[in-house]
């Protein structure tokens, strides 16, 4: 079985840029979380949707960052404009019942 | 916030000896998850437990939510080990979501 996929696996960015990191959840698993890794922060959860629908929107995150879920085999987390502060490692993760299964992540980094 | 404390921050074990890392919760949990991140960034699953205690190979894990705490066991450390564990809160609400830990970030040396 494939695992979680993510795209690209690292992104430079200008400041104020758009950019759009993508990801595929395991076949047949109905949650999808993205979170953001970062040395001071840590893991913090940006989005989480059950079934294609958004059950958390990230509060402090809501303002430039957007995820969406088309189909339930397709996620996108959208930040627009990037900001310096914005570069981190974005990890997406799904689960059908128990556990959450990651993906390899982005290295985003904003210039 | 300090909602699942980990300790220690990092540990440096001799390559067979035994170690035990742990998690304080201050949040309401009702199951724990606790992953491996290698050097190269994944997140590996390596337990997912109710209240009791897990066993898998070399790893022994225990979650006590009356007292609210979680241990990882690591017996007869070898290198590959290394990495940074992660334990994470499961908390439920309108869906039940990850609360992670800081992290401790362990080195097994030959």
């Amino acid at each position: 079985d494939a695992g979680v996929t993510q795209t690209p696996r690292h992104e430079v960015a200008e400041k104020g840029q758009t950019i759009i990191l993508k990801c595929e959840p395991v076949s047949g698993h109905n949650d999808l979380f993205w979170y953001r890794q970062t040395k001071i922060q840590g893991l913090e959860l940006l989005s989480y949707f059950r079934s294609k629908s958004l059950m958390e929107d990230g509060g402090a995150f809501k303002d430039r960052f957007k995820a969406e879920m088309l189909n339930s085999s397709f996620s996108t987390l959208k930040i627009q404009p990037t900001e310096p502060k914005d570069s981190a490692v974005y990890l997406c993760a799904s689960r059908t019942g128990y556990e959450q299964y990651f993906g390899p992540g982005t290295r985003l980094t904003v210039l | 916030g300090d909602q699942v404390k980990q300790s220690p921050s990092a540990l440096s074990l001799q390559e067979g000896t035994n170690s035990a890392l742990r998690c304080n919760f201050s949040i309401a949990t009702t199951t724990v998850q606790w992953f491996l991140q290698n050097p190269r960034g994944s997140l590996m699953n390596l337990f997912y437990l109710v209240p009791g205690t897990k066993e898998n190979g070399r790893l022994k894990s225990t979650f006590n939510s009356k007292e609210s705490y979680s241990t990882l066991h690591i017996r007869d450390a070898q290198l590959e080990d290394s990495g940074t564990y992660f334990c994470a809160a499961e908390i439920g609400g309108s869906g039940n979501k990850l609360i992670f830990g800081t992290g401790t970030l362990l080195s097994v040396k030959p």
